[in-house]
Protein backbone atom coordinates (compact mmCIF):
# COMPACT_ATOMS: atom_id res chain seq x y z
CA UNK A 1 0.00 0.00 0.00
CA UNK A 2 3.02 2.64 -0.76
CA UNK A 3 0.91 5.27 -2.79
CA UNK A 4 3.62 7.83 -3.45
CA UNK A 5 6.98 7.60 -3.51
CA UNK A 6 9.70 10.01 -3.80
CA UNK A 7 13.39 9.55 -4.19
CA UNK A 8 15.78 10.63 -2.28
CA UNK A 9 14.42 12.18 1.24
CA UNK A 10 17.51 14.15 1.51
CA UNK A 11 20.18 15.51 -0.48
CA UNK A 12 22.72 18.32 -0.28
CA UNK A 13 24.19 19.20 -3.35
CA UNK A 14 26.74 22.25 -4.56
CA UNK A 15 25.49 25.08 -6.46
CA UNK A 16 26.01 23.88 -10.22
CA UNK A 17 25.23 20.23 -9.72
CA UNK A 18 22.43 18.53 -11.31
CA UNK A 19 19.99 15.92 -9.76
CA UNK A 20 16.71 13.94 -10.49
CA UNK A 21 14.08 13.59 -7.86
CA UNK A 22 12.31 10.56 -8.95
CA UNK A 23 8.15 10.25 -7.71
CA UNK A 24 6.58 6.80 -8.35
CA UNK A 25 2.66 5.99 -7.66
CA UNK A 26 1.05 2.73 -7.67
CA UNK A 27 -2.42 3.69 -8.32
CA UNK A 28 -2.80 4.09 -11.52
CA UNK A 29 -3.28 7.75 -11.45
CA UNK A 30 -3.26 9.69 -14.73
CA UNK A 31 -2.27 13.02 -13.08
CA UNK A 32 1.11 14.07 -11.54
CA UNK A 33 2.39 16.92 -10.00
CA UNK A 34 6.04 18.48 -8.72
CA UNK A 35 5.51 21.42 -5.70
CA UNK A 36 8.17 23.34 -3.63
CA UNK A 37 7.62 24.21 -0.20
CA UNK A 38 9.11 27.08 1.15
CA UNK A 39 8.70 28.87 4.48
CA UNK A 40 6.13 31.48 4.21
CA UNK A 41 5.46 30.90 0.57
CA UNK A 42 2.96 27.87 0.85
CA UNK A 43 3.31 24.85 -1.25
CA UNK A 44 4.09 26.65 -4.98
CA UNK A 45 3.03 24.24 -8.67
CA UNK A 46 6.29 23.70 -10.23
CA UNK A 47 5.00 21.33 -13.30
CA UNK A 48 2.40 18.69 -14.17
CA UNK A 49 1.42 16.31 -15.74
CA UNK A 50 -2.01 14.64 -17.59
CA UNK A 51 -1.05 11.69 -18.83
CA UNK A 52 1.72 9.29 -19.49
CA UNK A 53 4.81 11.88 -22.61
CA UNK A 54 2.45 14.87 -21.33
CA UNK A 55 3.66 17.69 -19.55
CA UNK A 56 3.17 21.26 -18.76
CA UNK A 57 4.25 24.31 -16.39
CA UNK A 58 3.04 25.54 -13.34
CA UNK A 59 3.58 28.75 -11.22
CA UNK A 60 7.57 28.26 -10.74
CA UNK A 61 9.08 26.19 -13.79
CA UNK A 62 12.26 27.75 -14.05
CA UNK A 63 15.79 25.88 -13.72
CA UNK A 64 13.54 22.97 -13.13
CA UNK A 65 12.72 19.80 -15.93
CA UNK A 66 10.24 17.33 -15.99
CA UNK A 67 9.46 14.04 -17.56
CA UNK A 68 6.67 11.44 -17.78
CA UNK A 69 7.63 8.65 -19.68
CA UNK A 70 5.59 5.79 -18.13
CA UNK A 71 2.75 6.49 -16.48
CA UNK A 72 3.62 5.50 -12.84
CA UNK A 73 6.66 7.80 -12.82
CA UNK A 74 7.41 11.39 -12.40
CA UNK A 75 11.24 12.67 -12.73
CA UNK A 76 11.82 16.22 -11.89
CA UNK A 77 15.46 17.36 -13.15
CA UNK A 78 17.75 20.48 -11.51
CA UNK A 79 20.10 20.80 -14.42
CA UNK A 80 22.13 22.95 -12.55
CA UNK A 81 21.33 23.88 -9.17
CA UNK A 82 21.81 27.09 -7.18
CA UNK A 83 20.78 28.01 -3.49
CA UNK A 84 17.61 29.54 -4.68
CA UNK A 85 16.46 25.78 -5.41
CA UNK A 86 16.88 24.75 -1.81
CA UNK A 87 13.16 23.78 -0.30
CA UNK A 88 10.69 20.81 0.05
CA UNK A 89 9.63 19.16 -3.09
CA UNK A 90 6.90 17.39 -2.99
CA UNK A 91 5.04 15.01 -5.72
CA UNK A 92 1.54 14.30 -5.96
CA UNK A 93 -1.00 12.41 -7.78
CA UNK A 94 -4.60 12.24 -8.72
CA UNK A 95 -7.08 10.26 -10.94
CA UNK A 96 -8.52 12.47 -13.95
CA UNK A 97 -11.39 14.54 -13.33
CA UNK A 98 -13.49 13.46 -15.42
CA UNK A 99 -13.27 9.60 -14.34
CA UNK A 100 -13.24 10.28 -10.60
CA UNK A 101 -15.16 13.15 -9.74
CA UNK A 102 -13.17 14.08 -6.86
CA UNK A 103 -9.67 14.36 -8.25
CA UNK A 104 -8.42 14.01 -4.88
CA UNK A 105 -4.41 14.48 -4.68
CA UNK A 106 -2.52 11.94 -2.99
CA UNK A 107 1.19 13.36 -1.59
CA UNK A 108 4.39 11.78 -1.10
CA UNK A 109 6.22 12.27 2.67
CA UNK A 110 9.24 14.97 0.09
CA UNK A 111 12.34 15.42 -0.82
CA UNK A 112 14.29 18.03 1.57
CA UNK A 113 16.73 19.41 -0.72
CA UNK A 114 20.16 21.78 0.12
CA UNK A 115 22.02 23.56 -2.63
CA UNK A 116 25.23 25.17 -0.76
CA UNK B 1 -4.83 34.71 -12.82
CA UNK B 2 -5.86 32.51 -10.39
CA UNK B 3 -5.04 33.29 -6.42
CA UNK B 4 -6.10 31.76 -3.40
CA UNK B 5 -6.14 33.58 -0.12
CA UNK B 6 -5.72 32.19 3.49
CA UNK B 7 -6.92 34.00 6.67
CA UNK B 8 -5.03 33.93 9.12
CA UNK B 9 -1.47 32.64 8.93
CA UNK B 10 -1.69 31.43 12.37
CA UNK B 11 -4.35 30.30 14.86
CA UNK B 12 -3.92 30.02 18.38
CA UNK B 13 -6.62 28.30 20.43
CA UNK B 14 -7.36 27.15 23.52
CA UNK B 15 -8.92 23.34 23.77
CA UNK B 16 -13.04 23.60 22.70
CA UNK B 17 -12.66 27.03 21.57
CA UNK B 18 -14.37 26.63 18.14
CA UNK B 19 -13.37 28.76 15.51
CA UNK B 20 -13.28 29.09 11.15
CA UNK B 21 -10.52 29.15 8.79
CA UNK B 22 -10.88 31.40 5.60
CA UNK B 23 -9.89 30.86 1.59
CA UNK B 24 -10.78 33.43 -0.53
CA UNK B 25 -10.30 32.69 -4.26
CA UNK B 26 -10.09 34.30 -7.45
CA UNK B 27 -10.21 31.05 -10.19
CA UNK B 28 -11.46 31.43 -13.97
CA UNK B 29 -14.19 28.58 -14.01
CA UNK B 30 -13.86 26.73 -10.64
CA UNK B 31 -13.38 22.72 -10.83
CA UNK B 32 -13.16 22.00 -7.20
CA UNK B 33 -12.36 23.48 -4.17
CA UNK B 34 -9.39 21.42 -1.58
CA UNK B 35 -8.66 21.32 1.81
CA UNK B 36 -5.65 19.77 3.23
CA UNK B 37 -3.92 19.12 6.53
CA UNK B 38 -0.25 19.34 7.11
CA UNK B 39 1.61 18.10 10.03
CA UNK B 40 5.18 18.98 10.64
CA UNK B 41 7.60 17.16 8.47
CA UNK B 42 5.07 15.21 6.20
CA UNK B 43 3.19 15.80 3.09
CA UNK B 44 -0.35 17.79 2.87
CA UNK B 45 -3.56 15.06 3.87
CA UNK B 46 -6.68 15.12 2.05
CA UNK B 47 -9.93 16.17 4.06
CA UNK B 48 -12.81 17.84 1.60
CA UNK B 49 -13.20 18.51 -2.07
CA UNK B 50 -16.38 20.99 -2.85
CA UNK B 51 -17.32 21.98 -6.06
CA UNK B 52 -20.25 24.49 -6.36
CA UNK B 53 -21.17 27.39 -3.92
CA UNK B 54 -23.26 26.08 -1.02
CA UNK B 55 -22.05 22.79 -0.83
CA UNK B 56 -20.80 21.55 2.80
CA UNK B 57 -18.76 19.23 3.80
CA UNK B 58 -18.19 17.34 7.59
CA UNK B 59 -15.84 15.06 9.05
CA UNK B 60 -15.51 14.66 13.25
CA UNK B 61 -14.90 18.33 14.36
CA UNK B 62 -14.59 19.62 10.83
CA UNK B 63 -17.21 21.19 8.63
CA UNK B 64 -15.77 23.08 5.07
CA UNK B 65 -18.24 25.36 2.96
CA UNK B 66 -18.14 27.26 0.15
CA UNK B 67 -19.81 30.36 -1.38
CA UNK B 68 -19.07 31.93 -5.12
CA UNK B 69 -15.79 33.60 -3.41
CA UNK B 70 -14.23 32.17 -0.69
CA UNK B 71 -14.22 28.87 1.48
CA UNK B 72 -14.64 28.83 5.22
CA UNK B 73 -13.34 25.43 7.53
CA UNK B 74 -15.11 25.07 10.88
CA UNK B 75 -13.27 23.88 13.69
CA UNK B 76 -15.76 22.80 16.41
CA UNK B 77 -14.53 21.67 19.91
CA UNK B 78 -11.42 21.14 18.77
CA UNK B 79 -8.77 19.05 20.14
CA UNK B 80 -5.10 19.48 20.72
CA UNK B 81 -4.13 16.14 18.08
CA UNK B 82 -6.28 19.29 15.74
CA UNK B 83 -3.15 21.21 15.63
CA UNK B 84 -1.58 21.38 11.98
CA UNK B 85 -1.00 23.62 9.43
CA UNK B 86 -4.45 23.47 7.34
CA UNK B 87 -4.03 23.91 3.03
CA UNK B 88 -7.06 25.42 0.86
CA UNK B 89 -6.07 24.55 -2.75
CA UNK B 90 -8.24 25.49 -5.99
CA UNK B 91 -8.17 23.50 -9.25
CA UNK B 92 -9.28 25.91 -12.78
CA UNK B 93 -11.12 24.95 -15.60
CA UNK B 94 -9.56 25.65 -17.83
CA UNK B 95 -5.81 23.84 -17.22
CA UNK B 96 -6.30 21.50 -14.25
CA UNK B 97 -3.59 23.46 -12.41
CA UNK B 98 -3.98 23.06 -8.74
CA UNK B 99 -2.84 26.24 -6.86
CA UNK B 100 -2.45 26.41 -2.90
CA UNK B 101 -2.71 29.47 -0.32
CA UNK B 102 0.12 29.48 2.24
CA UNK B 103 -1.95 27.98 4.87
CA UNK B 104 -3.35 28.60 8.19
CA UNK B 105 -0.90 27.12 11.51
CA UNK B 106 -3.45 26.31 13.62
CA UNK B 107 -2.30 25.75 17.40
CA UNK B 108 -4.56 24.23 19.99
CA UNK B 109 -3.43 24.60 23.10
CA UNK B 110 -4.45 21.92 26.56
Amino acid sequence: NAGVTQTPKFRVLKTGQSMTLLCAQDMNHEYMYWYRQDPGMGLRLIHYSVGEGTTAKGEVPDGYNVSRLKKQNFLLGLESAAPSQTSVYFCASSRQYLLAGKNIQYFGAGTRLSVL
Amino acid sequence: EDQVTQSPEALRLQEGESSSLNCSYTVSGLRGLFWYRQDPGKGPEFLFTLYSAGEEKEKERLKATLTKKESFLHITAPKPEDSATYLCAVQAERDDKIIFGKGTRLHILP
